[in-house]
């Protein structure tokens, strides 16, 4: 299994809305609903923001959202936040699981 | 609340073998799929192996199958992983993670392979 491909780095303003994608095939993001999005903060372990490419966890907040269109995936912050600054990975089921190579998010 | 621990990382060098654990609590660890996930520093996620509530069905990661083994203890909450013929592109920090949706994490253990 290949990686699921993320742009290296995304940025916005506070108040903004960005859009990271998360492009494989039709084996894995494209083949099943089972698409999950993570952020992760310098030296801590990952945290779970969507799952089932649309649903979100209790506690995570609704500026988090996913979405799913064919082989790519994407997960959009809205209202864009200091404390959103962080690395994000997107994850599909295939089988087995395949990570995304991982989006830097930086809020200007 | 759910609380993941690993424990067991440490520099060992190349060809060598280490066995980590996870000690669970706070949930139902035997209704629970679980896996193991690493990253190594600076880099990306890694899924690397998950294993059945009751243990039966087992699935790897291509980088390990043969060198990893995944096996749990539902009577002591711990979920086990066996590593063997180590290289120094397994250094990483290994997490332990519930399943399917990887919803809770421990907060990792370093593993250095080195001579």
């Amino acid at each position: 299994q290949s990686a699921l491909t993320q742009p290296r780095s995304v940025s916005g303003s506070p108040g903004q809305s960005v859009t990271i994608s998360c492009t494989g095939t039709s084996s894995d993001v494209g083949g099943y609903k089972f698409v999950s999005w993570y952020q992760q903060h310098p030296g801590k372990a990952p945290k779970l923001m969507i799952y089932d490419v649309t649903k979100r966890p209790p506690g995570v907040p609704d500026r988090f959202s996913g979405s799913k269109s064919g082989n790519t995936a994407s997960l959009t912050i809205s209202g864009l936040q200091a404390e959103d600054e962080a690395d994000y990975y997107c994850c599909s089921y295939a089988g087995s699981y395949v990570f995304g190579t991982g989006t830097k998010v930086t809020v200007l | 609340q759910v609380q993941l621990v690993e424990s067991g990382g440490d520099l060992v060098k190349p060809g060598g073998s280490l066995r980590l654990s996870c000690a669970a609590s706070g949930f139902t660890f035997s209704d629970y799929y679980m896996s193991w996930i690493r990253q190594a520093p600076g880099k990306g996620l890694e899924w690397l192996s998950y294993i059945s509530s009751s243990g039966n069905t087992i699935y790897y990661a291509d980088s390990v199958k043969g060198r990893f083994t995944i096996s749990r203890d539902n009577a002591k909450n711990s979920l086990y992983l066996q590593m063997n013929s180590l290289r120094a592109e397994d250094t990483a920090f290994y997490y332990c993670v519930t399943t399917r949706t990887f919803d809770h994490w421990g907060q990792g253990t370093l593993v250095t392979v080195s001579s």
